[in-house]
């Protein structure tokens, strides 16, 4: 079975340029993470998605951050404008939450350099 | 910030059973204690969760201690492929509010 697909792996861009990363989850999940990891930081979660809602955006760092998922085989974080501190790897994670304590499941991640 | 305590670093022999410990002491009744690792550059990789009793799979074993206080993961026979960082997790899930918080995690080298 294929797992969460991530696109593209690596992004190098410059400042002030939007960027935008993409996650096809696993299929038959309801629920994608968004998380963040740097060195300073650590791995990180930026937002949840059930059920195509955004349920937790508590972690998105500020309003330069968005992120949408129109149907529930697509999700993107977008940045605009984009700064070098956004810099990192970032991740996305499907489950299926349903009361069963199901394990996420990660992509490779996208690696984004932000010049 | 993370609710579990692991070592920074261990080494294990190749061939060997690595043990990783794990403290979770102000673990609630209906938080999951989960296994992931992380090998350079890719994302997470999922290796096994459990709630009270030990669990088993093709990867690893989990052993959690009867008051649920502290857990041990064990990869009875290590390779150099499991070299990676690994964390562990105590969470209920996105269901009752608790999203995961990975903290720094125990960077496990296999040594040949």
């Amino acid at each position: 079975d294929a797992g969460v697909i991530q696109s593209p792996r690596h992004e190098v861009t410059e400042m002030g340029q939007e960027v935008t990363l993409r996650c096809k989850p696993i299929s038959g999940h309801n629920s994608l993470f968004w998380y963040r990891q740097t060195m300073m930081r650590g791995l990180e979660l930026l937002i949840y998605f059930n059920n195509n809602v955004p349920i937790d955006d508590s972690g998105m760092p500020e309003d330069r951050f968005s992120a949408k998922m129109p149907n529930a085989s697509f999700s993107t974080l977008k940045i605009q404008p984009s700064e070098p501190r956004d810099s990192a790897v970032y991740f996305c994670a499907s489950s299926w939450t349903g009361g069963s304590n199901q394990p996420q499941h990660f992509g490779d991640g996208t690696r984004l350099s932000i010049l | 910030d993370a609710k579990t305590t692991q070592p920074t670093s261990m080494d294990c022999a190749e061939g060997r059973a690595a043990n990783l410990p794990c403290n979770h002491s102000t673990i609630s009744g209906n938080e999951y204690v989960y296994w992931y690792r992380q090998i350079h550059s890719q994302g997470p990789q999922y290796i096994i969760h459990g709630l009270k009793n030990n669990e088993t799979n093709e990867m690893a074993s989990l052993i959690i201690t009867e008051d649920r206080k502290s857990s041990t993961l064990i990869l009875p026979h290590a390779t150099l492929r499991d070299t990676a960082v690994y964390y562990c997790i105590v969470s209920s899930g996105p269901d009752y509010g608790q999203n995961f918080v990975f903290g720094p995690g125990t960077r496990l080298s296999v040594l040949p």
